[in-house]
């Protein structure tokens, strides 16, 4: 079965820190990768995907994510947060765009 | 270009009571789905429309339906109502059902069954 892992449920760190988000992922077949910020109240945005390639993504708002298959992980990564970048953040996995299975996200808070 | 649309923002329900939940998605898109967050079950994916016809479905009761139509906006209802239904029900839209396509959301509506 497909299935996404998120195993920070929340994350703090201080604005201008680095950030990573761990994602794990099980899924059959090639999965294609996203990540998604929302922020409270709203929808997703999509911060980056990934679908083939280079396993190293460049997002928005200066995010990356590496792909590591040996690992099953998509991880995002942020090298200076910023106060804005509060939110909650999704991985998901899907083979087409519009039937994805979410993680259970990671509330990240921003230390001033 | 704007983007997804769904109305209304805000519902409040009574258990046992009928709703209906409307999304337009972005100009050109074919396809439209829907999911249901909960803060219990995080993102869990409903059903998913292609040109008028339901080509995945999740699991969940048949108290959750859908269609779309010709100019793929899309509705979903949820029948007799459960206190359980309450949740942020997101919409999301993509070009088509094929490989290397995103999915682009929609605010959400955010139904109360009280």
């Amino acid at each position: 079965a497909q299935s996404v892992t998120q195993p920070d449920i929340h994350i703090t760190v201080s604005e201008g820190a680095s950030l990573e988000l761990r994602c794990n992922y099980s899924y059959g077949a090639t999965p294609y990768l996203f990540w998604y910020v929302q922020s409270p109240g709203q929808g997703l945005q999509l911060l980056l995907k990934y679908f083939s390639g280079d396993t190293l993504v460049q997002g928005i708002k200066g995010f990356e994510a590496e792909f590591k298959r040996s690992q099953s992980s998509f991880n995002l990564r942020k090298p200076s947060v910023h106060w804005s970048d509060a939110a909650e953040y999704f991985c998901a996995v899907g083979r087409y765009g519009n039937k994805l299975v979410f993680g259970a996200g990671t509330i990240l808070r921003v230390k001033s | 270009k704007a983007g997804v649309t769904q109305t209304p923002r805000y519902l409040i329900k009574t258990r046992g009571q009928q709703v209906t939940l409307s999304c337009s998605p972005i100009s050109g898109h074919r396809s439209v789905s829907w999911y249901q967050q909960t803060p219990g079950q995080g993102l869990q994916f409903l059903f998913e429309y292609f040109s008028e016809t339901q080509r995945n479905k999740g699991n969940f009761p048949g108290r959750f339906s859908g269609r779309q139509f010709s100019n793929s906006r899309s509705e979903m209802n949820v029948s007799t109502l459960e206190l359980g239904d309450s949740a942020l029900y997101l919409c999301a839209s993509s070009e088509g059902t094929g490989q290397n396509t995103e999915a682009f959301f929609g605010q959400g509506t955010r139904l109360t069954v009280v």
